[in-house]
């Protein structure tokens, strides 16, 4: 069953702890992207890649940092760096590299609350 | 920089009525692309547009792509309650995708 997974689906975190989204993807898919949701706002690109070993900083990429050792996993880090943490965090992947052109699919989400 | 505004930003219609949410550009698009997240869930893409002027049907929905490839619109017709949820057009920059702030659509039974 193809898609893209992240977990876990709700996250609490006391102020001061960095902490460890998780997304995967069996699509194949090159590109990976992380969002942030605020009520209001829509979605608001913080990392992407295009390709393994690559990724670049989106419009709100402060206090946040990713990586892409494998095609298929892209894990963003809510560091204590980030002011205003507590959000629903939405990871995508595309087909390849224009983004752009082709349809995004979205993981379940994950709902970190930072008390 | 490229913004892609959306509105209205809510709207709540009584079963049946029409509902339409705009979307517009400060930039000239390649395309444009619209998702619906139903409540609690992710955003799931609909349809994607490119050509100018160009119209396309799913059902009770309707997307048009204004005719200088600024401008975008979803028709809903009869809505019914399982077309709740929130509405966003996306255009692209580069690599990435603007999204608009959404519309959310409620619907009265």
């Amino acid at each position: 069953d193809g898609g893209i997974t992240q977990s876990p689906k709700y996250l609490f975190r006391k102020e001061g702890q960095n902490v460890t989204l998780s997304c995967e993807q069996n699509l194949n898919h090159d590109a990976m992207y992380w969002y942030r949701q605020d009520p209001g706002q829509g979605l608001r690109l913080i990392y992407y890649s295009q390709i393994v070993n690559d990724f670049q900083k989106g419009d709100i990429a402060e206090g946040y940092s990713v990586s892409r050792e494998k095609k298929e996993s892209f894990p963003l880090t809510v560091t204590s760096a980030q002011k205003n943490p507590t959000a629903f965090y939405l990871c995508a992947s595309s087909i390849d590299t224009g983004g752009s052109t082709n349809e995004q699919f979205f993981g379940p989400g994950t709902r970190l609350t930072v008390l | 920089g490229q913004q892609v505004m959306q509105i209205p930003q809510y709207q709540h219609v009584q079963e049946g009525e029409d509902f339409t949410t705009y979307c517009n550009s400060s930039t000239t698009l390649s395309n444009i692309q619209w998702y619906k997240q139903r409540p609690g869930g992710h955003p799931v893409f609909l349809i994607q547009l490119v050509k100018s002027g160009e119209v396309k049907k799913q059902k009770r929905l309707t997307f048009q792509f204004g005719e200088a490839k600024k401008n975008s619109s979803l028709h809903i017709t009869a809505t019914q309650t399982t077309d709740v949820g929130t509405y966003f057009c996306a255009g692209p920059k580069g690599n990435k995708l603007v999204f608009g702030a959404g519309t959310i659509l409620r619907v009265k039974s």
